[in-house]
């Protein structure tokens, strides 16, 4: 019964595909995030949603789209991969939005080659 | 918006012994700081936090202090184990969009403990 699941747990891609990340969680949060680490570990956050509404778009390219069917769902769609978009990409969600516990998924190493 | 800078990046220490782990925030606003670790190849767990109103909280080995004057707070480990070797990150959250804009992370620690 994983609370917040995301796959595919591994993607190896070539530059210039487009691929998907879905994310669930079973937890009855109202708030769920994207983040991405890179190499470094650096954790930086990409998108966050609010009750299938976006509250949080940093500076992300516009390749990057998020989707978001319902409130336990977040999915995250990237176009025209680029060797830089290798990362793990961590899905999270929270109770409410900000000043809560994050629950994070397992992540999803991204490879371009 | 929040800036969150953590040091040391790497800190070794050796087994038994204490570990700190030193964080400083931007914004003002901000009232909860958790701190995550995370295992090699894991997700990131929470391990403890504190909020705004508390200066100082405890759980077993762990404890986290916080000087909002200051805008720092510190994660202390002690007897330091085997299994407490990993990447610990502070975070901060809870600024004037009402806590909309999720949590800020530090730069990540890598704590080795050393048998």
């Amino acid at each position: 019964d994983t609370a917040v699941s995301q796959t595919p747990k591994y993607l190896v891609t070539q530059m210039g595909n487009d691929k998907s990340i879905k994310c669930e969680q079973n937890l009855g949060h109202d708030t769920m995030y994207w983040y991405k680490q890179d190499s470094k570990k650096f954790l930086k956050i990409m998108f966050s949603y609010n009750n299938k509404e976006l509250i949080i778009n940093e500076t992300v390219p516009n390749r990057f789209s998020p989707k978001s069917p319902d409130k336990a769902h977040l999915n995250l769609h990237i176009n025209s991969l680029e060797l830089g978009d290798s990362a793990v990409y961590f899905c999270a969600s929270s109770h409410r939005a900000g000043a809560n516990v994050l629950t994070f998924g397992a992540g999803s190493r991204l490879t371009v080659l | 918006g929040e800036n969150v800078e953590q040091h040391p990046s790497t800190l070794s220490v050796q087994e038994g012994d204490s570990a700190v782990i030193k964080c400083t925030y931007s914004d003002s606003a901000s009232n909860y700081f958790p701190w995550y670790k995370q295992e090699l190849g894991k997700r990131p767990q929470l391990i403890i936090d504190i909020r705004s109103n508390v200066g100082e909280k405890k759980d077993q080995r762990i404890a986290v202090t916080l000087n909002k004057t200051a805008k720092h707070f510190s994660l202390h480990i002690t007897e330091t184990q085997p299994e407490d070797s990993a990447v610990y990150f502070c975070a901060a959250s809870g600024g004037p969009g009402g806590g909309a804009d999720g949590l800020t992370f530090g730069k990540g620690t890598h704590l080795i403990i050393q048998p």
